[in-house]
């Protein structure tokens, strides 16, 4: 089946950083990615979805210049979350839709997950 | 609003049946989806309805009624290893997925 990759799987960083997470496709092209956060015991929160080739759409309450999205080829989406505080402590997880995909809706392939600690 | 509905926790023991419901409002359909997520880590892919009946899967099966809005993901034969997260969303008109909180299988011995 399709793999997605994230990297890294784990990041600890100090308050006012940036962070950035890289999502690929390894086996397939993704036109779309999405950008997932997860608070334990929570589930997945949609934050962005990520176009090749054009601006991210950002969900309702997500703040676009925080978390920065690019989405520069058909493999590889970015997160880059800016000036990292503790709340933003969480599980980050993207997952891909196949190019040849035609709205016949099917499986987004997800990638393992980032884990960000903020201290 | 879009809401997906299912029950928090279930306790069930190892090689037993269980039955984990959902039910949803959203604005339009195109497909129901069940993953499975273990603790710390990604979801992965479980099932597929978009049509009402029962799909089966070796030991899991998911059932659709479109009219109820309602599925159900059924597991037989317990594993230990099925001790995980189930999480339920719904596909909408724009073809977003919209999840459910997850429901939490606690398998015993």
């Amino acid at each position: 089946g399709a793999v997605v990759s994230q990297h890294p799987s784990r990041v600890i960083c100090k308050s006012g950083t940036s962070v950035k997470i890289e999502c690929r496709s390894l086996d397939f092209q993704a036109t779309t990615m999405f950008w997932y956060r997860q608070f334990p015991k929570q589930s997945l929160m949609l934050m962005a979805t990520s176009n090749e080739g054009s601006k991210a759409t950002y969900e309702q309450g997500v703040e676009k210049d925080k978390f920065l999205i690019n989405h520069a080829s058909l493999t590889l989406s970015t997160l880059t979350v800016t000036s990292a505080h503790p709340e933003d402590s969480s599980f980050y997880i993207c997952s891909a839709r196949d190019i040849s995909w035609q709205g016949e809706a099917y499986e987004q392939y997800f990638g393992p997950g980032t884990r960000l600690t903020v201290t | 609003g879009q809401n997906i509905d299912q029950p928090t926790e279930m306790t069930a023991t190892e090689g037993a049946i269980v039955q984990i419901n959902c039910t949803y409002q959203t604005s339009g359909f195109n497909g129901l989806f069940w993953y499975q997520q273990h603790a710390g880590e990604a979801p992965t892919f479980l099932s597929y309805n978009v049509l009402d009946g029962l799909e089966e899967k070796g030991r899991f099966s998911s059932f659709l009624s479109r009219s109820k809005g309602y599925s159900y993901l059924l597991l037989k034969e317990l594993q230990m290893k099925d001790s995980a997260s189930y999480l339920c969303a719904v596909m909408d008109s724009n073809y977003q997925l919209i999840w459910g909180a997850g429901t939490k299988l606690i398998i015993k011995p």
